[in-house]
């Protein structure tokens, strides 16, 4: 069973659509990232969460909507999304402190 | 201001042959973190290798090697022997003491290709 595990691999959703992506860590790891990756830019740190709980949300615009109910996973909701909007996204988790991040496969989304 | 410079947009490196990829970071922490992750096609993002600012000793595994030269605030990764599996985006990557969440900041990245 992999470390991080993100679902679905690949999303085309229309502007008006909802959808959710879902991360999943069995490393049992205490924080969480969302980073947004675009075509030939850095990636972008978007949320984190430790504990459970937002700790940082890095002036995301509201049509993402982060959620952690526990510390195994973690969820973007996606509403009315712009075709700007389309991007790698990956999910990480780490143990405070030090040590390395571990990153799911990423859900590659096209806004149409 | 970006943290994390990586210079090299793109290299073309044979196969068997040993590649320096560049990396240069900018803090004001003593303590911190450098990484390198490796990218494929697939899309994941791969840890490769990890240096601690206090480590003395360059960081090592298996053909990944990490050349830090604190001074001058680089953290180049070697790669020896290449094989065409290594053909990836490179990214460097660091987590400063100063931020308490422990989150990294990532370079535009370096996309090898590996030619037989």
């Amino acid at each position: 069973e992999t470390g991080v595990t993100q679902t679905p691999r690949h999303l085309v959703m229309g502007m008006t659509n909802k959808k959710s992506l879902k991360c999943e860590q069995h490393l049992g790891h205490n924080a969480m990232y969302w980073y947004k990756q675009s075509a030939k830019k850095p990636l972008e740190l978007m949320f984190v969460y430790s504990l459970e709980e937002r700790v940082e949300n890095n002036s995301v615009p509201s049509r993402f909507s982060p959620e952690c109910p526990n510390s195994s996973h973690l969820f973007l909701h996606l509403h009315t999304l712009q075709p700007e909007d389309s991007a790698l996204y990956l999910c990480a988790s780490s143990q405070e402190g030090y040590t390395e991040a571990f990153f799911g496969q990423g859900t590659r989304l096209t806004v149409v | 201001a970006q943290k994390i410079t990586q210079t090299q947009p793109g290299m073309f490196v044979q196969e068997k042959e040993a590649v320096t990829l560049d990396c240069t970071y900018d803090t004001s922490d003593q303590s911190y973190g450098l990484f390198w992750y490796k990218q494929p096609s697939s899309g994941e993002m791969i840890f490769l290798i990890y240096q601690g600012s206090y480590d003395e000793q360059n960081a090592t595994e298996g053909r990944y090697s990490l050349n830090f030269q604190k001074a001058r605030k680089s953290a180049n990764l070697v790669i020896s022997a290449s094989q065409l599996g290594d053909s990836a985006m490179y990214f460097c990557a660091m987590r400063e003491r100063s931020d308490s969440w422990g989150k990294l900041q990532f370079g535009a990245g370096t996309q090898v290709v590996v030619t037989p």
